[in-house]
């Protein structure tokens, strides 16, 4: 059971566009929200993450947008570059623990 | 490098069979997690673990079992082996106490590629 479940499965982005990324969950005991990046033959790390008491996120050309009305977030990448093809996972973990449950992952593909 | 090592980095092995993947933590850090990755499911949670003790458990089969020893190293035992137990299993560590919050970083090894013929 998919505990965190995101979409779209792949996105193709031309060069400079905007790639957005949308997760939702249901537990309202998840309080911590990141975005992992991974590289093909290299474990996901970390790109950017936020807590549910602030709406947005900032990080050079990354962004991640929280709803919590909603229990959905998202990640915005402005400015697309090939550099950022990579699979992306959203993930959540609950309050005092540490066990990160991740999305399916989307597969971006930033065409040059 | 994340600092998480991960040992063998591709095992091919028969059904029926039974493997040890080996971790070792980042230095300093006290809890390990264990993810399976297939290419259907993305990243699925298996079993945490909290200066070896069992910490947290998620869709880990009864054929699979996991230990944290006192120099905090991690092994995830997996027996019986069938085909669809082909996938990627990493290793990952983070400074995290349990019942201090949440939030530390989680910091994934490389992976061990399993592939069950």
């Amino acid at each position: 059971q998919q505990q965190v479940k995101q979409s779209p499965q792949s996105l193709i982005v031309q060069k400079g566009g905007i790639s957005i990324i949308n997760c939702a969950y249901e537990n309202t005991a998840f309080d911590y929200f990141p975005w992992y990046q991974q590289f093909p033959g290299k474990g996901p790390a970390l790109l950017i993450a936020i807590r549910p008491d602030v709406s947005e996120k900032k990080e050079g050309r990354f962004t991640i947008s929280f709803n919590k009305s909603a229990k959905q977030f998202s990640l915005h990448i402005m400015d697309s570059q090939p550099g950022d093809s990579a699979t992306y996972f959203c993930a959540a973990s609950k309050r005092n623990n540490n066990d990160m449950r991740f999305g399916a992952g989307t597969r971006l593909t930033v065409k040059p | 490098d994340s600092g998480v090592t991960q040992t063998p980095k591709h095992l091919i092995t028969a059904t029926g069979q039974r493997v040890t993947l080996r971790c070792s933590p980042r230095s300093g850090d006290l809890s390990v997690y264990w993810y399976q990755q297939s290419l259907d499911q993305g990243l699925q949670f298996l079993i945490q673990y909290y200066n070896g003790e069992e910490r947290a458990k998620g869709n880990i089969l009864e054929r699979f079992s996991a230990q944290q020893f006192p120099d905090l190293h991690s092994e995830l035992n997996l027996s019986s082996l069938e085909l669809g137990d082909s996938a990627l299993y990493f290793c990952a560590s983070s400074a995290h106490r349990p019942g201090v919050g949440s939030g530390n970083t989680i910091y994934f090894g490389e992976g061990s590629w399993l592939t069950v013929v």
